[in-house]
């Protein structure tokens, strides 16, 4: 089975905290994703990467960053948080093959107070 | 541009009822590929199926089965006999080309006992 773990479930950050939420997964997949989830606003790419130490920019990548130092991990970062990034936040991994099925994890559910 | 709609936002029905979640995609490519997936109140996305541009059989799996028809874009998803367990909001997603997963708005399904 495909398993994709997030650090945790549940977080609360003030504004203007760096905040780090890190993924990883077991299934050797060269691709890993960011995305937040927001009520009507469905899915939204932050940022992915497609190999170590690469990363590109999706559609709202303001305000983040990403870090891929271990094929397994993908961490992403907010550097100073604000209330507008409270979403929760979920992470995804899939083979490099064109059109392939991703996988995704638990999701973190950030709050920023 | 690639788009996808699921028109329904909120599905109700009551428990052995069956069940159909209609998605519309817009693309301008010939090679694509579309995706189910289910997200539970626990937040996770299950991945549930993925079907390449050209390949237009139906799919069926238990009382899930799919309904792929390229003469009207659509990808429709049918549970039969629904259950409780059911419950969850489902998305439908597509990657045209070498693209990003492009995600429906989701539809909120509803199964009362």
């Amino acid at each position: 089975d495909v398993k994709v773990t997030q650090s945790s479930r549940y977080l609360v950050k003030r504004t203007g905290e760096k905040v780090f939420l890190e993924c990883v997964q077991d299934m050797d997949h060269e691709n890993m994703f960011w995305y937040r989830q927001d009520p009507g606003l469905g899915l939204r790419l932050i940022y992915f990467s497609y190999d170590v130490k690469m990363k590109e920019k999706g559609d709202i990548p303001e305000g983040y960053s990403v870090s891929r130092e271990k094929k397994e991990r993908f961490s992403l970062i907010l550097e100073s948080a604000s209330t507008n990034q409270t979403s929760m936040y979920l992470c995804a991994s899939s083979r490099r093959d064109r059109g392939r099925e991703q996988y995704f994890g638990p999701g973190t559910r950030l709050t920023v107070t | 541009a690639q788009k996808v709609t699921q028109a329904q936002t909120e599905i109700s029905v009551v428990e052995k009822e069956d069940v159909t979640l209609d998605c519309v995609y817009e693309t301008r490519d010939t090679t694509y590929y579309l995706f189910w997936y289910k997200q539970p109140p626990s937040g996770e996305l299950v991945f549930l199926i993925r079907r390449n541009s050209f390949d237009e059989q139906n799919e069926i799996s238990g009382r899930y089965s799919w309904n792929f028809q390229k003469s009207t874009s659509s990808f429709n998803f049918t549970i039969t006999a629904s259950q409780v367990v059911d419950s969850a909001v489902y998305f439908c997603a597509l990657i045209q080309g070498g693209g990003d997963m492009r995600f429906g708005a989701g539809t909120r399904l509803t199964v009362k006992p």
